[in-house]
């Protein structure tokens, strides 16, 4: 199947931005979304942006589409220790059906 | 709360054996996904129902098999368990239309001992 790449670990300080990055190999990708998931817990859905928009707005997160370079990226504003988790990029493509997810990059975040 | 109902939460069984796993969709969603999460593999999508009919497969294997039920709750059953098969299996549920969201229940973390 198609390809979705992230970095696997990232860790900033409490206050900072986070930024997580994501790139993909499906053209045909049509929405993109970015989960949270928690130890233990299931996977939160934190926002998702469909691929005629290059950005998108939602409180502390913004997200960015670059569809020419097939690149999203999520961004967390003031950046909290509940923050810390695994967060996983996900695209379908026009079948509409199965999420092809990345491998989760894990965002540590320290006082 | 995803509203994404699944049970059991844990399963710990041993090679060989067969179990299944339950899920109930949020309110009024009529598509439900199976998902395997495991450290090798990742997120992996096994199989889709939209209203008690097979939409899509992905990586499932022959061991394993799936159903909608008329109330759209779901089952995954797995037999002939391998130690392999140990892993977090999600279930996720989403709306009537094309590419609505996908909302994940807790998951089910199945051990083989």
């Amino acid at each position: 199947g198609e390809d979705v790449e992230q970095s696997l670990f990232l860790s900033v300080r409490e206050g900072d931005s986070s930024v997580i990055n994501c790139t993909y190999t499906d053209s045909s990708s049509t929405y993109l979304y970015w989960y949270k998931q928690e130890p233990g817990a299931g996977l939160q859905l934190l926002t998702y942006i469909f691929s005629n928009m290059d950005m998108k707005q939602d409180q502390r997160l913004t997200v960015l589409l670059n569809k020419k370079d097939k690149h999203l990226s999520l961004r967390i504003a003031d950046t909290q220790t509940g923050d810390s988790a695994i967060y996983f990029c996900a695209e379908t493509s026009n079948s509409g059906y199965a999420l092809n997810f990345g491998k989760g990059t894990s965002l540590l975040v320290t006082p | 709360d995803s509203g994404v109902t699944q049970t059991p939460k844990h399963l710990i069984t041993a090679t060989g054996q067969r179990v299944t796993l339950r899920c109930s969709p949020r309110s009024g969603d009529l598509s439900v996904y199976w998902y395997q999460q495991s450290l090798d593999q990742g997120l992996q999508f096994l199989i889709q129902y939209y209203n008690g009919e097979e939409r899509a497969k992905g990586n499932i294997l022959e061991r394993f098999s799936a159903q909608q039920f008329p109330d759209l709750h779901s089952e995954l059953n797995l037999s002939s368990l391998e130690l392999g098969d140990s892993a977090l299996y999600f279930c996720a549920s989403s709306g009537q239309g094309f590419n609505q969201p996908q909302h994940f229940g807790d998951g089910t973390r199945l051990s083989i001992l």
